[in-house]
């Protein structure tokens, strides 16, 4: 069983419309959950991270943390062909050691 | 704020050959850690240094080895290189907390751009 796992996509949706990106992990005693996006033959970028369980606003990105079901979630509201790259969802542990999924590709229609 | 910064960008080495790249952490940060990433195996975990200490390590072979030094810049080289090194080396450094290397929960790791490696 991986770490940190991720349906790869593509995930395509409408110009506008609300994108939701899923992730579960394995360590139950994970504390730090992060997404990162990556643009094509670029490096990752961070866009969110979320420490307790509830949902933490930014902007037009919302970040989900359920503990209970090891589930991370992100949604990107009101979205845009700029927001079209991979996603991928990190999980660290105790001991600075982060764990990837291996993404999800978005897609925006215009 | 600078950011973290790699070099080479852009490197071509022919099999058999040994690389060392290069990365210099956000000022302040003293965790640097490395990732491979491919289009097939996806972002696969290096090693990471903290105070000039390995302190955690992914399962690569021996072939791969880094290095911290005092000033939390890091090394990272490839010894005999084989076709399937060829990808994008990243490394991605935090603060971590304490003096004592404690990890804080709220701490971040930020990507440099990469070091794009070809081997043929």
């Amino acid at each position: 069983q991986k770490e940190v796992e991720q349906n790869s996509g593509p995930l395509s949706v409408p110009e506008g419309a609300i994108a939701s990106l899923n992730c579960t992990y394995s360590d139950r005693v994970s504390q730090s959950f992060f997404w990162y996006r990556q643009y094509s033959g670029k490096s990752p970028e961070l866009i969110m991270s979320i420490y307790s369980n509830g949902d933490k606003e930014d902007g037009r990105f919302t970040a989900q943390l359920n503990k209970a079901s090891q589930y991370v979630s992100l949604l990107i509201r009101d979205s845009q062909p700029s927001d079209s790259a991979t996603y991928l969802c990190a999980v660290r542990n105790n001991f600075n050691k982060f764990y990837f999924g291996s993404g999800t590709k978005l897609n925006v229609k215009p | 704020k600078a950011g973290v910064t790699q070099t080479p960008r852009y490197l071509i080495k022919t099999r058999g050959q040994q690389v060392t790249l290069s990365c210099s952490p956000i000022s302040g940060h003293r965790s640097v850690s490395w990732y491979q990433q491919t289009p097939g195996q996806g972002l696969q975990f290096l090693f990471e240094y903290f105070s000039e200490t390995q302190r955690n390590k992914g399962n690569f072979p021996g072939r791969f080895s880094g290095r911290q030094f005092s000033n939390s810049r890091s090394e990272m080289n490839v010894s005999t290189l084989e076709l399937g090194d060829s990808a994008l080396y990243l490394c991605a450094s935090s603060r971590t907390g304490t003096s004592g290397g404690a990890v804080s929960s709220t701490d971040t790791q930020y990507f440099g751009p990469g070091t794009r490696l070809t081997v043929l």
